[in-house]
């Protein structure tokens, strides 16, 4: 079956630091793959998503690119500011085939950025 | 504005009393989702809906129901709740099967006592 697999963390920056979050995945056929971004206490929010392969998806200085020939999908942002704390959830979606139709999700990255 | 609403937020029950945890979207998407997230396991899908009266399993069913009587409401019926169903809930719809985002509600949390 699907699956996604990304780094959990807890990832611990400075401000102003490089972000990377590495997120692979397994899957039939050629998914769309997204990140969402879930702050305390809220529900899940789209953040970036890419359709194909070699897409670029960027979003709020966030940026990921859909690696078909690694199965990656890494998110990655310049220079991280304290608002950028919150959980970072990697996903895809089948186009096709059988199963339950839906999102896959990793397990999630919790992301502590301190000023 | 666009959304997804679920109710209610917080709730605190106990073994065997029946509950339901509604969920609305006014965006007219037909495809309607419930998920749990528990520490560890990250969001697992419960049920999803890809339109009125058409509802499927996901990967987590088990003392789960669902209904979809209209297109913008998919209750979460527990029939009879058990502590291990103690988690987040989120309810989630999508414009199009299989290849578009999820928006998502703000989610709902459940204590089973």
């Amino acid at each position: 079956g699907d699956s996604v697999t990304q780094m959990e963390g807890p990832v611990t920056l400075s401000e102003e630091a490089f972000l990377t979050i590495n997120c692979t995945y397994t899957a039939t056929g050629y998914p769309s793959l997204f990140w969402y971004v879930q702050y305390p206490g809220e529900g899940l929010q789209l953040l970036l998503k890419a359709t194909k392969a070699d897409d670029k998806g960027s979003n709020k200085g966030f940026e990921a690119t859909y690696r078909k020939e690694t199965t990656s999908f890494h998110l990655e942002k310049g220079s991280v500011q304290v608002s950028d704390s919150a959980v970072y959830f990697c996903a895809l979606r089948a186009h096709s085939g059988g199963g339950a139709d839906g999102l896959t999700f990793g397990k999630g990255t919790h992301l502590i950025i301190q000023p | 504005e666009a959304q997804v609403t679920q109710n209610p937020r917080y709730l605190i029950t106990v073994t065997g009393k029946k509950l339901t945890v509604t969920c609305s979207q006014n965006m007219n998407h037909e495809y309607m989702s419930w998920y749990r997230q528990d520490p560890g396991l990250g969001l697992r899908q419960i049920y999803y809906s890809m339109n009125v009266e058409v509802t499927d399993k996901g990967d987590v069913p088990e003392g789960y129901k669902v209904s979809r009587k209209e297109k913008r409401n998919f209750p979460l019926i527990l029939e009879s709740p058990s502590p291990n169903q103690t988690s987040l809930y989120f309810c989630a719809s999508s414009a199009i099967p299989r290849t578009g985002e999820l928006f998502f509600g703000e989610g709902s949390r459940l204590t089973v006592l």
